[in-house]
């Protein structure tokens, strides 16, 4: 398996365009993850899935931001309007599990906007 | 929502043990306790997971005593390709947030 892809790698943006990110998890695994990181913030859990479905959004900063996983294999983060504070990196992780248990991260998305 | 607390930073040497200690005063009964890894520019990557007593893999020990309130990940001989930070979580199956804490920036010095 090739592991958890994330697309795009890097994105540059100006503050209020819309930013969508792609993930694609491990075949197999029924938990999917967003985070941000910061250097101010660290590691933030925004939203995961179980089985597709939406568990626990409480994460996600406001309703600027929405995650969708309309299959087991895509999930996209958007921000629309982006705006400067959102520029961190965003990475997506799934597992067989949710407890913690062997999350396998992808290589994060660094996000900038201008 | 069990937090987490750990040490900011530690230095070591090659070849010495590394042990360090997270604490979690509120644990749950159904919490596990997992350690995750991260170098710089990629994600943290999963070294062990534990519930109670002790656990072992090739890379690490977790230590976790009864009360559960604190756990240790010990690393045998550090390298200097250790250098990393290292974050303590706690979390389960239940639908609760997992978070991750600040994390231990480790520097292993020759």
């Amino acid at each position: 398996d090739a592991g958890v892809i994330q697309s795009p790698r890097h994105e540059v943006t100006e503050m209020g365009q819309e930013v969508t990110l792609r993930c694609k998890p491990i075949s197999g695994h029924d938990y999917l993850f967003w985070y941000r990181q910061t250097m101010m913030r660290g590691l933030e859990l925004l939203i995961y899935f179980n089985n597709n479905v939406p568990i626990d959004d409480s994460g996600m900063p406001e309703d600027r931001f929405s995650a969708k996983m309309p299959n087991a294999s895509f999930s996209t983060l958007k921000i629309q309007p982006s705006e400067p504070r959102d520029s961190a990196v965003y990475f997506c992780a799934s597992s067989i599990r949710g407890d913690g248990y062997e999350q396998f991260f992808g290589p994060g998305t660094r996000l900038t906007v201008l | 929502l069990a937090k987490t607390t750990q040490p900011i930073s530690m230095d070591s040497y090659e070849g010495q043990e590394v042990n360090i200690t997270c604490s979690h005063n509120n644990i749950a009964t159904n919490d596990y306790i997992t350690w995750y890894q991260q170098f710089p520019s990629q994600g943290p990557r999963f070294i062990i997971q534990g519930y109670k007593t002790k656990v072992t893999n090739e890379v690490a020990s977790l230590f976790i005593p009864a009360d559960r309130k604190s756990s240790t990940l010990s690393l045998p001989r550090v390298s200097l390709s250790d250098t990393a930070v290292y974050y303590c979580l706690v979390a389960n199956n239940a639908g609760n947030m997992l978070t991750f804490g600040g994390g231990t920036r480790l520097m292993v010095k020759p």
